[in-house]
Order: structure tokens, then C-alpha cells, then sequence
């Protein structure tokens, strides 16, 4: 039990497909994040939510578009992807958007776009 | 802007070797450090952190040591099992483009595979 769990863990789809990751965590956290890993890349910060408020800090494309309902649950929504968005996504949470704060993170989702 | 570099993989021991890699960064504040590993198939999970300089992290046996006059954070382990073959990731924690949030910059990961 991770406490960070994500759903699906795997997850194949065309490119004028609509599909949303969702991941959800039990430890009382306030703050959120997804990553993307690629393939000899490191992890790229797509979204941070700091008690379900966004901090963007990359520009990310309009195709990814993320939602926090609450400070437990966060998913991203896919629409139109291209395939060099194949990769793993790893959502993450941490007590608070602090300094010394670790990530605690899911298993992530392996999406592949046809 | 922040950076993390680590050597380059994979890197391949027997079991019971000792166990150094290498990590430097550069960052514009007083960051805090992290090493992280990834298993086959899962996420990444903490595996220790400093938070000043001079602070030595540990656990399951992996040391890293914060030092700050030489930008590194290199991982350590006296004795590596089978068991320790994952990927492990070098990272920091740093300002948010002054937004009050923090976030945590990579490296590239380093795959180390221990052979019986």
C-alpha cells in the first residue's frame, strides 16, 4: 500500500481518443502532482495543486488538462494526443508544497498512443 | 535554472561491492536533496534525504553526504544485494519561481543491476 494509487496502470489509446487518468491519495495531503517519464529523460513536473489551487509552472499542452475536485483525488484529462506523449505518467503528493517535504509517489500509468 | 546530473548508466556490480553513484547539482537558493528509487514496475519512492549542508542521509543501508562547497550528493552503499537493482534518481527541492511552492527537479536516473 502506497498510499498514492493510480488508476489505470495501463492505458492504450488512439490520438482523437478522450481518456483521463485519475490517481488518489489516503495520506492527508494537501499537496498534488503529475509527472511524466520518459524514456532516457528526466521526470518533467507537468502540474503542482497546493491545496486544490493550480501552480503551473511548465508550459504544458492544451491536449493535458488537469482537475482537482478535492486535496485527495487528482486526474489528467487527455484529448487529441500525439504519440510522443507515450510514456509513464507519476502522480505524487506530499504534506505540504514545502522545501523539505518528500513526494510520496503512485506506480503510474503507462499510456501508449497508436 | 536548477539541474541535477548524474553519472550515467547502467551500472553492473556482483554482489557485495561497494556501491558510489554520483551526483552534483546546481540551484540558485539552499536546496534540500533527495535520492530516490524506482523499482521495476512501480513509482518512485524515497530513500533518504539532507536537508543542509553537511547533513548525511541514510537508509537501508545507502549514505549520501550534502556538500555544499562541492555541489554533490553522491549515494553510497557498502555492500549491495540483488535486491538493490532498481533505477535511482537524484533530485532537488527548490522555490517555485517565487510562487511559495516548491518543486523537485530530477536527474536523468541511473539503473543498477547486481548480479549474484
Amino acid at each position: 500500500e502506497t498510499g498514492v494509487t493510480q488508476t489505470p496502470r495501463h492505458l492504450v489509446m488512439g490520438m482523437t481518443n478522450k481518456k483521463s487518468l485519475k490517481c488518489e491519495q489516503h495520506l492527508g495531503h494537501n499537496a498534488m502532482y503529475w509527472y511524466k517519464q520518459s524514456a532516457k529523460k528526466p521526470l518533467e513536473l507537468m502540474f503542482v495543486y497546493s491545496l486544490e489551487e493550480r501552480v503551473e509552472n511548465n508550459s504544458v499542452p492544451s491536449r493535458f488538462s488537469p482537475e482537482c475536485p478535492n486535496s485527495s483525488h487528482l486526474f489528467l484529462h487527455l484529448h487529441t494526443l500525439q504519440p510522443e506523449d507515450s510514456a509513464l505518467y507519476l502522480c505524487a503528493s506530499s504534506q505540504e508544497p514545502g522545501l523539505n517535504q518528500p513526494q510520496h509517489f503512485g506506480d503510474g500509468t503507462r499510456l501508449s498512443i497508436l | 535554472g536548477d539541474s541535477v546530473t548524474q553519472m550515467e548508466g547502467p551500472v553492473t556490480l556482483s554482489e557485495e561491492a561497494f556501491l558510489t553513484i554520483n551526483c552534483t547539482y546546481t540551484a540558485t537558493g539552499y536546496p534540500s536533496l533527495f535520492w530516490y528509487v524506482q523499482y521495476p514496475g512501480e513509482g518512485l519512492q524515497l530513500l533518504l534525504k539532507a536537508t543542509k549542508a553537511d547533513d548525511k542521509g541514510s537508509n537501508k543501508g545507502f549514505e549520501a553526504t550534502y556538500r555544499k562547497e562541492t555541489t554533490s550528493f553522491h549515494l553510497e552503499k557498502g555492500s549491495v544485494q540483488v535486491s538493490d537493482s532498481a533505477v535511482y534518481f537524484c533530485a532537488l527541492s527548490d522555490s517555485l519561481s517565487g510562487a511559495g511552492s516548491y518543486q523537485l527537479t530530477f536527474g536523468k536516473g541511473t539503473k543498477l543491476s547486481v548480479i549474484p
